[in-house]
């Protein structure tokens, strides 16, 4: 079946890592993606990842998959407030047209 | 080009009313999709055009709700006698036409049904 869970909350103290993790169960999805919603808007496009890959970098940001587990996590460096946000974890199955959202997590962001 | 445009930001209506939202996306963008999300919770698939054709429509899509993409540029979403668990954020996305890499979300309409 498909589903995407994430952990609902994180705090962490400004400038320290902040790690979101998420588990998928579709192990056919190729294409794995962090997306980032702030209150009242959009979501936002992150970050992605593709199957064949086990990590990606980009700035502050480092993806890390372990397919073996089913396992994707986000690692934001030096955490700013700005970052405050919701984190959604979703995948898209192979040969799907949908993206699958897990709940998101929250990050709070204390300075 | 300034992303995905939704109109309106915020709609109230009573139940049992129509209700239409309309989606302007990216120009070069022919994917595009509806979502609804509500309070806690991630945004829940509801239909997907690539051009004018919709080839994709979520069960959770009841009788009441139609969506079309008629020259496959903007698309306009119905929902017919609303009722109070209509009350979301309804989400529209684009993407281009090879691309896996994500798509842009606009802001969305939030639907109050009183």
């Amino acid at each position: 079946g498909e589903d995407v869970e994430q952990s609902l909350f994180l705090s962490v103290r400004e400038g320290d890592s902040s790690v979101i993790n998420c588990t998928y169960t579709d192990s056919s999805s190729t294409y794995l993606y962090w997306y980032k919603q702030e209150p009242g808007a959009g979501l936002q496009l992150l970050t992605y990842i593709f199957s064949n890959m086990d990590m990606k970098q980009d700035q502050r940001l480092t993806v890390l998959l372990n397919k073996k587990d089913k396992h994707l996590s986000l690692r934001i460096a030096d955490t700013q407030t700005g970052d405050s946000a919701i984190y959604f974890c979703a995948e898209i199955p192979t040969g799907g047209f949908k993206t699958i959202f897990g709940a998101g997590t929250r990050l709070f962001v204390k300075a | 080009d300034t992303g995905v445009s939704q109109d309106p930001r915020h709609k109230i209506t009573k139940r049992g009313q129509n209700v239409t939202f309309r989606c302007d996306p990216i120009s070069e963008h022919n994917r595009l999709y509806w979502y609804r999300q509500t309070l806690g919770q991630g945004p829940e698939f509801l239909t997907y055009f690539q051009n004018e054709a919709q080839l994709e429509k979520s069960r959770l899509l009841s009788d009441r709700f139609s969506a079309e993409r008629p020259k496959g540029s903007f698309s306009t979403l119905e929902i017919q006698r609303t009722e109070q668990g209509d009350s979301a954020m309804y989400l529209c996305a684009s993407g281009p036409p090879r691309d896996r890499e994500g798509y842009t979300f606009g802001s969305g309409t939030r639907l109050t049904v009183v």
